[in-house]
Parts: C-alpha cells; sequence; structure tokens
C-alpha cells in the first residue's frame, strides 16, 4: 500500500541553520508529492510540490526533489528563521484516477531558536 | 475569494451524544475531502467526494460515522454515540480537478472536537 515516512521530530535549530528534513515514500507509478505546514495556532498550507520524477519544488526558500529512484522528497531550507517555526508533513497523493486523498507522514516539528 | 471554512470551530460534546460537523469548499471545486488529526494517529483520510457522491469512504473508522455532501457544495460529517477516541481535529479540504493545479487541496481551519 501507499505510506510515507519522515524523520521524527522535534527539531531545534539556530537561526540561519540549514534544515533537512527526510521523508520516503512506498507507492506504485507516480504518485504526486507535498510538503504541506502547519504553523502555530494556524491551519495547514501547501508549502511545495513536485508531480513528477525529478521536479523541484520550492517556495519561502524551502526546496524539495521528487527522487524516484531513492523514494524520496527531503525538504531543504539553507538559512531558517525564527518565523519557519512550525510542524511540517510530507505527503503524497496515489498515482491515476481522481481520487487524490492526500497519505501523510506523522510530521516533523521545528523550533528555530534566535 | 472566500477560502474553506468550517463549523463549528470548537465542540464539546458528552460521550454518547451525536455531533454535526459542517464544511463549506471554495466555491467550484468539486472535490471534497474530510481527514482527522489526531495526537496518536496523525493526519488520517476519512471520505472522499466528487460532487455529492462519496467513491471512497474507505477511512471511516466505525459505522457510527458518516457524511454526506449537498448541491455539490456544503458537506456534513456526523458522528453517532460519540466516544472518547472520536476527540480530534476534523479537517475539511476541496480541490478542484481539472484545472492546472489539480492535486493542490485547501485546507479549513478544522473543528476541534472534544469528547468528555
Amino acid at each position: 500500500g501507499n505510506s510515507v515516512t519522515q524523520m521524527e521530530g522535534p527539531v531545534t535549530l539556530s537561526e540561519e541553520a540549514f534544515l533537512t528534513i527526510n521523508c520516503t515514500y512506498t507507492a506504485t507509478g507516480y504518485p504526486s508529492l507535498f510538503w504541506y505546514v502547519q504553523y502555530p495556532g494556524e491551519g495547514l498550507q501547501l508549502l511545495l510540490k513536485a508531480t513528477k520524477a525529478d521536479d523541484k519544488g520550492s517556495n519561502k526558500g524551502f526546496e524539495a526533489t521528487y527522487r524516484k529512484e531513492t523514494t524520496s522528497f527531503h525538504l531543504e531550507k539553507g538559512s531558517v528563521q525564527v518565523s519557519d517555526s512550525a510542524v511540517y508533513f510530507c505527503a503524497l497523493t496515489p498515482w491515476g484516477g481522481n481520487n487524490r486523498k492526500l497519505i501523510w507522514g506523522l510530521g516533523t516539528s521545528l523550533a528555530v531558536n534566535p | 475569494g472566500a477560502g474553506v471554512s468550517q463549523s463549528p470551530s470548537n465542540k464539546v460534546t458528552e460521550k454518547g451524544k451525536d455531533v454535526e460537523l459542517r464544511c463549506d469548499p471554495i466555491s467550484g471545486h468539486t472535490a471534497l475531502y474530510w481527514y482527522r488529526q489526531s495526537l496518536g494517529q496523525g493526519l488520517e483520510f476519512l471520505i472522499y467526494f466528487q460532487g455529492n457522491s462519496a467513491p471512497d469512504k474507505s477511512g471511516l473508522p466505525s459505522d457510527r460515522f458518516s457524511a454526506e455532501r449537498t448541491g455539490g457544495s456544503v458537506s456534513t460529517l456526523t458522528i453517532q454515540r460519540t466516544q472518547q477516541e472520536d476527540s480530534a481535529v476534523y479537517l475539511c479540504a476541496s480541490s478542484s480537478p481539472g484545472l492546472l493545479s489539480p492535486d493542490t487541496q485547501y485546507f479549513g481551519p478544522g473543528t476541534r472536537l472534544t469528547v468528555l
């Protein structure tokens, strides 16, 4: 079946540090891959996505590349800010059909200290 | 334009009572999804609507859970005879298959359900 595994948190970094949050997936075919973010007290927001192999999604300085050979979609940012403190979720939608239900990782909490 | 809205934002109920949670999707979005976010289980898919029909109900945890959608718009998730393990944040999302970003789901703020 389809599943997503992401690194457990919490992750604590100092401002301007480099961030990597690992995400790997199991799925048939060519799923679409997503990173969603949940800031404290707010709802889920799409951060970035990639819909085919070797695509790179990017937004707000964050990047992730769809690697089919390693079934990975790791999230990176070169220099984190305090405002990036949030919970980050990796997710996929299965390949094919109109049902694009999201299959989620467990989330990684990030705290950035000044 | 307005985003996805959900009501109520918070609901506290007693064990055994029925509750109804409402979702208003983005106008024109034909696909609607319900998810549940709980401490023990993370984020879980519950049900998917395309128009008024629900081709995938596989995530509903028991027959106490049901959902409907009317007019291709508003959806209601009903939980009968609530149990403490139903306590969670219930999230609704909508999307519009066939447009430029068919995979992008837009989420509402959620309804926090607490069963005492």
